[in-house]
Order: C-alpha cells, then structure tokens, then sequence
C-alpha cells in the first residue's frame, strides 16, 4: 500500500451530478488535507482536518464539502460543480505538531465537469 | 497575494550540468521550506527541505540554500539527471498546530539528454 491513496484518479460528471472523492492514508497520520490544482497556478489549500476536526476552510464554496471520519480517511463530496471546478485534487497528510511540516500527497483525481 | 514566488515557469538544462531553481519569499516569519517534485499524473513528492538557522542543506545530488536577508532560497541539482525532468515546487508553513504549506507556482525543470 502507498503511503496516501486517492481514488478515483478520473472522474467526468456534468454539472447536475453528485460525486465523492476518497482518500485513505496508511501514514499514521493526525491531519489530512485537501488541495486543489488549477492549469499553471499554485497548489490551492481547501481544506485542512488536524485530529479529525476541521480547522481551515479557505473561502471554499459550499459546493465542496469535506468530511472526516477518522484520521485514516478523508472525502471531498462535490454536487452542482461549474465547469471552472476542473482541476487536478490532491490528498495529503502530515504529522500535526510534528517538528517538519512535511506533507505527503496522494496522487490525485483529475476531475472533468461537463 | 502569493507569500512564495517561483518566477521561472521553466527551465532547461544540459544532462550532467548544474540545475539552479529559485524560489523567493515575502514572509519573514516563516522558519522552514521545503522543495518538492511533482511527475505527470502524481502527486508532489517531498524532496528536501532546511529550517531557517541554516543557510544550506545537502542531500546527495540535491542541495538547498537559504538567504534570510535576501529572502531568496535556491534548489541546486548536480549533476541534473533526464530522470530529474518534473515541476519543482518550493513551500512555506504558515504558524498554527496543523502548519499549512504555501505552495509558489512550479517551475517545469527539463535535462536534456
């Protein structure tokens, strides 16, 4: 098993869809991420979970909504997304507290919306 | 506003010869950065990274140098292998118990063979 797991890696939905991405990572981890990867620009912060709460959410719209039902697992449910929403996701996890700040990524879902 | 600024989009490199990749910053608060390395259809994979009473940090191939008062650190790669072709991303965490990374935008590294 990798260390951080993202599934699905592809996924196409129109504009009227319900979908969910998953996340699983096999770390030991005690804080998960979400981030969001446009054509040439940064890598976005979404979403931040330390010990299983939620403690950022970065001016995200409610179309995104994450959850968190343990430290291992992290979804990203996504209803009515715009075109624009197009981006590569990326999990990661790190060791909140920890003396590094060193994040480990999953390898994303490249994610279509018609 | 972006606190970390990679301004080179791309670079291109002879194989066997030196890479340098920099990476500026704007906040004089952050104490730790790191370099990563990102391949087509993966995700970033930490590569190195050195804490702020450094100014130099070496791992084999890699070496990262920090300049406090210049707010300026670099990635040197040697010799630059084609296998190192990939998106360099240089982050910061920002304070708070879960420390959030501030990505720059990437720059695209190519070792021509």
């Amino acid at each position: 098993e990798t260390g951080v797991t993202q599934t699905p890696r592809h996924l196409v939905m129109g504009m009227t869809n319900k979908k969910s991405l998953k996340c699983e990572q096999h770390l030991g981890h005690n804080a998960m991420y979400w981030y969001k990867q446009s054509a040439k620009k940064p890598l976005e912060l979404m979403f931040v979970y330390s010990l299983e709460e939620r403690v950022e959410n970065n001016s995200v719209p409610s179309r995104f909504s994450p959850e968190c039902p343990n430290s291992s697992h992290l979804f990203l449910h996504l209803h009515t997304l715009q075109p624009e929403d197009s981006a590569l996701y990326l999990c990661a996890s790190s060791q909140a507290g920890g003396f590094t700040d060193i994040q480990y990524f999953g390898a994303g879902t490249r994610l279509s919306v018609l | 506003d972006q606190q970390v600024k990679q301004n080179s989009p791309s670079l291109s490199v002879q194989e066997g010869r030196i890479s340098i990749l920099n990476c500026d910053y704007t906040n004089s608060m952050f104490d730790y950065f790191l370099w990563y390395k990102k391949y087509p259809a993966e995700g970033p994979t930490f590569l190195i990274s050195i804490s702020s009473i450094k100014d130099k940090n070496e791992d084999g191939r890699f070496t990262v140098f920090l300049n406090k008062s210049a707010k300026h650190l670099s990635l040197h790669i040697v010799p630059s292998q084609p296998g190192d072709s990939a998106v360099y991303f240089c982050a910061a965490p920002a304070s708070g118990s879960a420390r959030q990374l501030t990505f720059g935008s990437g720059t695209q590294l190519t070792v021509l063979p």
